[in-house]
């Protein structure tokens, strides 16, 4: 069965602190995966996204993913957070129309 | 406008109000989505538009009824709704083609409550 999995609910750190939030997936050939933030009474923004080819992929905001295929996992990561990373952050497998989306990780910055 | 619009950002409904969702995408997809955003659950897939003809329809009750006039608009008709519809109500876009790697783009979303 095709799921997503962030186990991390919620995550606090400090502002200048580095940052990882754990996606792990279950798909039964190469995925293709998203990261999407959502800041408060928003929609959702494409952080960045993997189909294929290198396994470090760049997206905006200082942000970068590892694509893990023997750990299932496309963990994100930015060095060094800012007060305004402050949101919630999904990620998501994807499908032909059916994403399937992770239930999100919040994320608090404390100044 | 760029990218996808919704309209309204807000709305507060009572159970025997009918009312509207619309949403445009200014990005020149053939796809559109709706979406339900309720606290603690993950993104609900509610209905797919590809040109401009419904490939999904995941279970919705029959009291929220999509509409979609042309592949740049996709409204999403409200009646009789119940306190447990309210939610965010997000709009996405996306080219048809390409299956799953087609990135989808969100509007801000409706945030519905029923009274």
């Amino acid at each position: 069965a095709q799921s997503v999995t962030q186990p991390d609910i919620h995550i606090t750190v400090s502002e200048g602190a580095s940052l990882e939030l754990r996606c792990n997936y279950s798909y039964g050939a190469t995925p293709y995966l998203f990261w999407y933030v959502q800041s408060p009474g928003q929609g959702l923004q494409l952080l960045l996204k993997y189909f294929s080819g290198d396994t470090l992929v760049q997206g905006i905001k200082g942000f970068e993913a590892e694509f893990k295929r023997s750990q299932s996992s496309f963990n994100l990561r930015k060095p060094s957070v800012h007060w305004s990373d402050a949101a919630e952050y999904f990620c998501a497998l994807g499908g032909t129309y059916k994403y399937i989306f992770g239930t999100g990780t919040r994320l608090k910055v404390l100044a | 406008e760029t990218g996808v619009t919704q309209t309204p950002r807000h709305l507060v409904m009572g159970m025997t109000n009918k009312k509207s969702l619309k949403c445009e995408q200014h990005l020149g997809h053939n796809a559109m989505y709706w979406y339900k955003q309720s606290a603690k659950k993950p993104l609900e897939l509610m209905f797919v538009y590809s040109l401009e003809e419904r490939v999904e329809n995941n279970s919705v009750p029959s009291r929220f009824s999509p509409e979609c006039p042309n592949s740049s608009h996709l409204f999403l008709h409200l009646h009789t709704l119940q306190p447990e519809d309210s939610a965010l109500y997000l709009c996405a876009s996306s080219w048809a083609s390409g299956g799953r790697s087609n990135e989808q783009f969100f509007g801000p979303g409706t945030r519905l409550t029923v009274l």
